[in-house]
């Protein structure tokens, strides 16, 4: 069945730099765009960035652009997000969510409809 | 492109039948999706394409709209579907979601 699985969130100081990956299984990862969505504590969802399957197609959020960076390796089935100069504001549970697009005669519609369980991200001194 | 939600919360019995509303502000055809998410779970697809049900979502939800003005209806409410429920437009490829309506029991 498909199944993303998070990994590498922590502690880590105002400032400081992390890198998360997201493995995947169960599908073909290289015919998926993927996404990195986060939810701060008592927060809502924030959709953060977005890689292409074939990874020439980036998009970001204003809040982590310059900041983070989305990358993908398809050999590894993986994702990861390299965040830099983390802020308190980043403190937050970040997910990957697949997106999958629906065909209905020429018009692609686009929604997320696997996700992992998601990891702890928490920016504190 | 923002999107707001009304209610922001609300509160139901068991059997009710809620609607959640979502108002893009801009015209965003049906590219319109909900989402439900409960406390340390991953949020969970229920509707793409402002209509469309997701496959294994149960039939008592319900997705209407076009434009600017979306709904989500959920009939005969189930103990589970107390959770809470988000729309994420998709119509720009920087994605965005509303703020959230919290259904509780």
């Amino acid at each position: 069945q498909v199944q993303l699985v998070e990994s590498g969130g922590g502690l880590v100081k105002p400032g400081g730099s992390l890198r998360l990956s997201c493995t995947a299984s169960g599908f073909t990862f290289s015919d998926h765009y993927i996404s990195w969505i986060r939810q701060a504590p008592g927060k809502g969802l924030e959709w953060i960035a977005y890689i292409s399957n074939g990874g020439t197609t980036i998009y970001y959020a204003d809040s982590v652009r310059d900041r983070f960076t989305i990358s993908r390796d398809n050999a590894k089935n993986s994702l990861y997000l390299q965040m830099n100069r983390l802020r308190a504001e980043d403190t937050a549970v970040y997910y990957c969510a697949r997106e999958s697009v629906f065909d209905s005669g020429g018009f692609y519609f686009y929604y997320f409809d696997s996700w992992g369980q998601g990891t702890l991200v928490t920016v504190s001194s | 492109i923002q999107l707001t939600q009304s209610p922001s919360s609300l509160s139901a019995f068991v059997g009710d039948t809620v609607t959640v509303t979502c108002r893009s502000s801009q015209d965003i055809s049906i590219y319109l999706n909900w989402y439900q998410k409960k406390p340390g779970k991953a949020p969970k697809l229920l509707i793409y394409a402002a209509s469309s049900l997701h496959s294994g979502v149960p039939s008592r939800f319900s997705g209407s709209g076009s434009g600017t003005e979306f709904t989500l209806t959920i009939s005969s409410l189930q103990p589970e579907d107390f959770a809470t429920y988000y729309c994420l437009q998709s119509f720009s490829t920087l994605f965005t979601f509303g703020p959230g309506t919290r259904l509780d029991i």
